[in-house]
């Protein structure tokens, strides 16, 4: 079936843009993850989604930074007034039930962000 | 907080050798799983293995198993006869116990990155 998809696969900005990054996670999955990855580090967790509900947003580095699932299904991750420092590995993941570490989450191949 | 760490930035051994990777992590929790993740080239995540602290024995999966020292904090990975296909980056991770805020959340490594050689 099919996985986790993240479009765009690339995308390039300008410092100071504004820029959407969607997920779709696989179906009927209930959890939904957002995920950074700096060159060379491993991934940071950014926000938690149950349903349609940020569960936990504890990781968002600032208010730049929001995300919305308005249906429970697909997420956008919105990055306002990028900046340099944004340059990173977005991956979404998700989970059949209600996240927790028995619940296996299946990752994107994420969407690579430049900000110039 | 919790930390994870990986000291072996990188490592290469020849096909069907046993490579084993390192990881050692520091958290108070008493309820916590351990997790190994590998990245190929496409990006993609994906789990390899899943240990709970409370079980003693060693988690396995065909030719993937790990050596939870629990007292130590540690938690390596070794994978025997070795593939070319095993040649990934692969991030050690750690998750609470539990269904309290912040239990859903993986926490990893820098990675190892590990080429097979034909």
């Amino acid at each position: 079936g099919a996985g986790v998809s993240q479009t765009p696969s690339n995308k390039v900005t300008e410092k100071g843009k504004y820029v959407e990054l969607r997920c779709d996670p696989i179906s009927g999955h209930t959890a939904l993850y957002w995920y950074r990855q700096s060159l060379g580090q491993g991934p940071e967790f950014l926000i938690y989604f149950q349903g349609t509900g940020a569960a936990d947003d504890s990781g968002l580095p600032n208010d730049r930074f929001f995300a919305v699932r308005p249906e429970g299904s697909v997420s956008t991750l919105k990055i306002q007034r990028t900046e340099r420092g944004d340059s990173a590995v977005y991956l979404c993941a998700s989970s059949p039930r209600a996240g927790g570490p028995t619940d296996t989450q299946y990752f994107g191949p994420g969407t690579r962000l430049t900000v110039l | 907080a919790q930390t994870v760490t990986q000291s072996q930035p990188e490592m290469s051994v020849q096909e069907a050798e046993t490579v084993t990777l390192s990881c050692t992590y520091d958290t108070s929790e008493s309820n916590y799983y351990l997790f190994w993740y590998k990245q190929p080239p496409s990006r993609q995540m994906i789990l390899v293995i899943r240990q709970e602290a409370y079980k003693q024995q060693n988690a396995t999966e065909n030719r993937f198993s790990v050596n939870f020292q629990k007292a130590a904090k540690s938690f390596s990975l070794k994978i025997s006869d070795s593939q070319l296909g095993d040649t990934a980056m692969y991030f050690c991770a750690f998750m609470k116990g539990g269904t309290i805020q912040g239990a859903q959340k993986l926490v990893f490594g820098q990675g190892t990155r590990l080429t097979i050689n034909p």
